[in-house]
């Protein structure tokens, strides 16, 4: 059975203090790492898809890396508006996505 | 704007009551698809759809029923046999199904609870 566990579950950060958000997985055939951001009340928006193990993807103050076990979402320099739940999921040969349960990452101003 | 829209963004539940979510999506995907969020918990898959009048159960299958007449849109009915039906439902659209690697794109979800 396919899992992805995401943590730590939530991440207080300074303004302006770099960190990163763990992804590990178990997922047969992996075809793709999905990451997401989701603020309150909201659907998940789409970040960056991976895949294959040494591939990274950047956007603004994120940036997405992939092994063979794991993923890393790094938050460099952080704003008060990075604040959401990033959530990962990886898709394989199950047909479906499987999702983590999330990292809420709040950055205090 | 392409997008996905669910509606209505809050619904209400009585007892021995059945409720249908909507979601239509204007980006031409092929591929549409049925969560339910709950606390805490990873996003489950409830139904999924690859084409027109065709649908496969997801994990959580029991107790919602969906169609799908046209591919611009897949309701989904929460039955009264949905025992535990409070939580945040999300619909999702890909370009082709889940076999692929293409991302799936949510819509901004309907909140369901229980009178």
């Amino acid at each position: 059975e396919d899992q992805v566990t995401q943590s730590p579950e939530a991440l207080r950060l300074q303004e302006g203090e770099s960190s990163s958000l763990n992804c590990s997985y178990t997922v047969s055939g992996l075809r793709g790492l999905f990451w997401y951001r989701q603020d309150p009340g909201k659907g998940p928006e789409f970040l960056f898809t991976l895949y294959s193990a040494g591939e990274e993807k950047e956007k603004e103050r994120l940036k997405a890396t992939l092994t063979k076990k794991e993923s890393f979402l790094h938050i460099t320099a952080p704003k008060p508006e990075d604040s959401a739940t990033y959530l990962c999921a990886g898709s394989g040969s199950a047909r479906q996505l499987t999702f983590g349960s999330g990292t809420q990452l709040t950055v205090l101003p | 704007d392409g997008g996905i829209t669910q509606s209505p963004k809050y619904l209400f539940r009585k007892e021995g009551q059945n409720v249908t979510l909507s979601c239509e999506q204007n980006l031409n995907h092929d591929a549409m698809y049925w969560y339910r969020q709950d606390p805490g918990q990873g996003l489950r898959l409830i139904y999924y759809s690859q084409i027109v009048n065709d649908f496969q159960k997801g994990d959580i299958a029991e107790g919602y029923s969906v169609s799908r007449e046209k591919k611009e849109s897949f309701p989904l009915t929460v039955t009264s046999a949905q025992k535990n039906p409070t939580a945040f439902y999300l619909c999702a659209s890909s370009i082709s199904g889940p076999y692929s690697n293409q991302p799936q794109h949510f819509g901004d979800g309907t909140r369901l609870s229980i009178l």
